[in-house]
């Protein structure tokens, strides 16, 4: 069982509609990340959150909007999204932010398609 | 800036055969190094980490020593199973930059 919790596990969403992943930890960790996972390829980080503040955004296009409700929390709200953006979305948490050399804790992922 | 290669195979092995992927680096300071494993329908897990130069990780049988000298962190394991098969990942962090993650090699492991 991992420490990482998101939902839902699968997602089918149409190009117009709205929804949200949510994850969520209770390790105390306060560093959250958001990566997108394509087929047979590494995680490409999207947002870090760092003690609930949003400190990296990697050039995500505003149809992902993160958010961070608490430090257990964490949501992604998705909105007019493209079939490219199909792929498993794996939130992690680690102790602290990068810079820390502290290793990150994956969720299973919610894994996304887009009609 | 700060990379990491690894052979993408994919690996086929043969159940209790010795298991080597290569992982190397490139960083500018003193990164710490980790062994991630993926699972089919799951997220990552850590499998090992080492902090600084000439630690071994080690877990469920796999090792990894960190070696400065050649910038690399090959993963190893002397019999491996098929419970074993995923895709495992080598990455790196230091205090500068996110996490860095290689291409992934698939292994997949045969009765």
């Amino acid at each position: 069982d991992t420490e990482v919790t998101q939902t839902p596990k699968h997602l089918v969403m149409g190009m117009t509609n709205k929804k949200s992943l949510k994850c969520e930890q209770h390790m105390g960790h306060r560093a959250m990340y958001w990566y997108k996972q394509k087929a047979k390829k590494p995680p490409e980080l999207m947002f870090v959150y760092s003690y609930e503040k949003l400190s990296i955004n990697e050039s995500v296009p505003s149809r992902f909007s993160p958010e961070c409700p608490n430090s257990s929390l964490l949501n992604l709200h998705l909105h007019a999204l493209q079939p490219e953006d199909s792929a498993l979305y794996l939130c992690a948490s680690s102790l602290r932010e990068m810079g820390s050399n502290q290793p990150q804790h994956f969720g299973d992922g919610t894994r996304l398609s887009i009609l | 800036g700060n990379s990491v290669t690894q052979m993408e195979g994919p690996v086929t092995l043969s159940e209790e055969a010795f298991l080597t992927i290569n992982c190397t680096y490139t960083a500018t300071g003193y990164p710490s190094l980790f062994w991630y494993v993926q699972y089919p329908g799951e997220g990552l897990q850590l499998l090992l980490k080492a902090t600084k130069a000439d630690d071994k990780g080690s877990n469920k049988g796999f090792e990894a020593t960190y070696r400065k000298e050649t910038t690399s962190f090959h993963l190893e394991k002397g019999s491996v199973q098929v419970s074993d098969s995923a895709v495992y990942f080598c990455a790196l962090s230091d205090p500068f930059t996110d996490m860095r993650f290689g291409a992934g090699t698939r292994l997949t492991v045969k009765p």
